[in-house]
C-alpha cells in the first residue's frame, strides 16, 4: 500500500498558466516533505520542500501548500513554462530522517 | 564537482546472471541510498547506509546486496538477476542531517 499517493499520472497546461500537482499520504509520521523534479535521462532534483510545521513555503514561481489535517500536499507553479515540463515527485521524509518515501509521479507538460 | 556518479549507465543481463552498479559521490556525504524506479510506482528504496560500515534495508531490499566500500562508494549487487529486477536505479547521497538527497543520473537495467 502506498503511503504517498501522486492520483494524476499526467498534468497539460498552457504556458503562463498555473499548474497545481497535488500529493496525498497515509503516514501521519511523516513530518517533512519535498518536491522532486525529473527530465528523462537524469536523475531527480530537488526543487523545493515544506517542514510539517508550515503551511507554505515559496521559491520563486514555486509555492507548496501542506494540509496536516487532510494529509495532503500541493505544488503551485505560477506563471508555467515549457521548461518546467517534466515529471514531478512528491516525497515525505520519516520523522527518524533516515527514509524518504516517494509519490509516484505526475508528469507536468507545458504548451507553448 | 561530479556529484554522484553511476556506472554503468545501460546494461542488459539475462535471468541468471550477476552484476554489480557501482556509485561514488564527491560531496563528502555520510549517507548514500539505492533505489529503483518503476513506471507509476515512484521511486522505492533497496538499501541505504547511513555512514561508513553500516548498510540497512530498505522497502524492497530482496535479491539485492550492497556493499559500502568507503565514504565515497556504494554499490549494488544483483547475484542471480530476475526479470522483475529490470527498472532504472537511482543512487543517492547525503550529509548527516540534511533532508535533502542529490540523485545520481540513473543506471537502466534491462533483465531478459
Amino acid at each position: 500500500d502506498q503511503q504517498v499517493k501522486q492520483n494524476s499520472p499526467s498534468l497539460s497546461v498552457q504556458e503562463g498558466r498555473i499548474s497545481i500537482l497535488n500529493c496525498d499520504y497515509t503516514n501521519s509520521m511523516f513530518d517533512y516533505f519535498l518536491w522532486y523534479k525529473k527530465y528523462p535521462a537524469e536523475g531527480p532534483t530537488f526543487l523545493i520542500s515544506i517542514s510539517s510545521i508550515k503551511d507554505k513555503n515559496e521559491d520563486g514561481r514555486f509555492t507548496v501548500f501542506l494540509n496536516k489535517s487532510a494529509k495532503h500536499l500541493s505544488l503551485h507553479i505560477v506563471p508555467s513554462q515549457p521548461g518546467d515540463s517534466a515529471v514531478y515527485f512528491c516525497a515525505a521524509l520519516n520523522n527518524a530522517g533516515n527514509m524518504l518515501t516517494f509519490g509516484g509521479g505526475t508528469r507536468l507538460m507545458v504548451k507553448p | 564537482n561530479a556529484g554522484v556518479t553511476q556506472t554503468p549507465k545501460f546494461q542488459v543481463l539475462k535471468t541468471g546472471q550477476s552484476m554489480t552498479l557501482q556509485c561514488a559521490q564527491d560531496m563528502n556525504h555520510n549517507s548514500m541510498y539505492w533505489y529503483r524506479q518503476d513506471p507509476g510506482m515512484g521511486l522505492r528504496l533497496i538499501y541505504y547506509s547511513a555512514s561508513e560500515g553500516t548498510t540497512d534495508k530498505g522497502e524492497v531490499p530482496n535479491g539485492y546486496n550492497v556493499s559500502r566500500l568507503n565514504k565515497r562508494e556504494f554499490s549494488l549487487r544483483l547475484e542471480s538477476a530476475a526479470p522483475s529486477q529490470t527498472s532504472v536505479y537511482f543512487c543517492a547521497s547525503n550529509r548527516a542531517g540534511a533532508n535533502v538527497l542529490t540523485f545520481g543520473a540513473g543506471s537502466r537495467l534491462t533483465v531478459l
